[in-house]
């Protein structure tokens, strides 16, 4: 059971740089998510989805953009990298809309130079 | 909006002693959820404790247990017997039952001293 798996779990970019951060999760969850964390300011959310083809914007959603074609799979792509961007990148999946928690990855960290 | 405040950035204990979290919350929804989550330096998230709001009972999950008080809107996370894996960052957060959107504290770190 693999859980949520990210990939890469590091990764340099240079300004204006694009590239898309993969998400995976093996456990049919209808609700899947991108939070960003930094220093300070714990975990905030990008974008998330509430099943396949359903997609919203979270609390910091600028810069990036999502899509959920298929329940498994959530990638979040980076459309032209900025410093302000270099942060820990997570994907969390859940069933019955969180209630019990959410299941996250390992974690991508993400730097802009 | 709904937010979360962890007044305590860095905190250290013993080992064997006891430890509390503090976590204060806002919200005007009454049925919600809260949740302890620890990161070590794998950086893992690791779900510690959950606390549904309409049980008046406080959750108690081995060594860990919280402190529960809905009109104070606080929630606080007990460690007895620290242990040195207990080293770690530690993450309030809550979710409401119609909303999607999990909210996070900004988190305390937690050294256990031998």
């Amino acid at each position: 059971n693999a859980g949520v798996t990210q990939t890469p779990k590091f990764q340099v970019l240079k300004t204006g740089q694009s590239m898309t951060l993969q998400c995976a999760q093996d456990m049919n969850h209808e609700y899947m998510s991108w939070y960003r964390q930094d220093p300070g300011m714990g975990l905030r959310l990008i974008h998330y989805s509430v099943g396949a083809g359903i997609t919203d914007q979270g609390e910091v959603p600028n810069g990036y953009n999502v899509s959920r074609s298929t329940t498994e799979d959530f990638p979040l792509r980076l459309l032209s990298a900025a410093p302000s961007q270099t942060s820990v990148y997570f994907c969390a999946s859940s069933s019955n809309r969180g209630h019990y928690g959410y299941t996250f990855g390992s974690g991508t960290r993400l730097t802009v130079v | 909006a709904q937010t979360v405040t962890q007044s305590q950035p860095e905190m250290s204990v013993q080992e064997a002693e006891t430890v509390t979290l503090s976590c204060t919350y806002d919200t005007s929804e009454n049925n919600y959820y809260l949740f302890w989550y620890k990161q070590p330096p794998s950086r893992q998230m690791i779900l510690v404790i959950r606390q549904e709001a309409y049980k008046q009972q406080n959750a108690t999950e081995n060594r860990f247990s919280v402190n529960f008080q809905k009109a104070a809107k606080s929630f606080s996370l007990k460690i007895s017997d620290s242990q040195l894996g207990d080293t770690a960052m530690y993450f309030c957060a809550f979710i409401d039952y119609n909303n999607n959107d999990m909210r996070f504290g900004a988190g305390t770190r937690l050294t256990v001293k031998p």
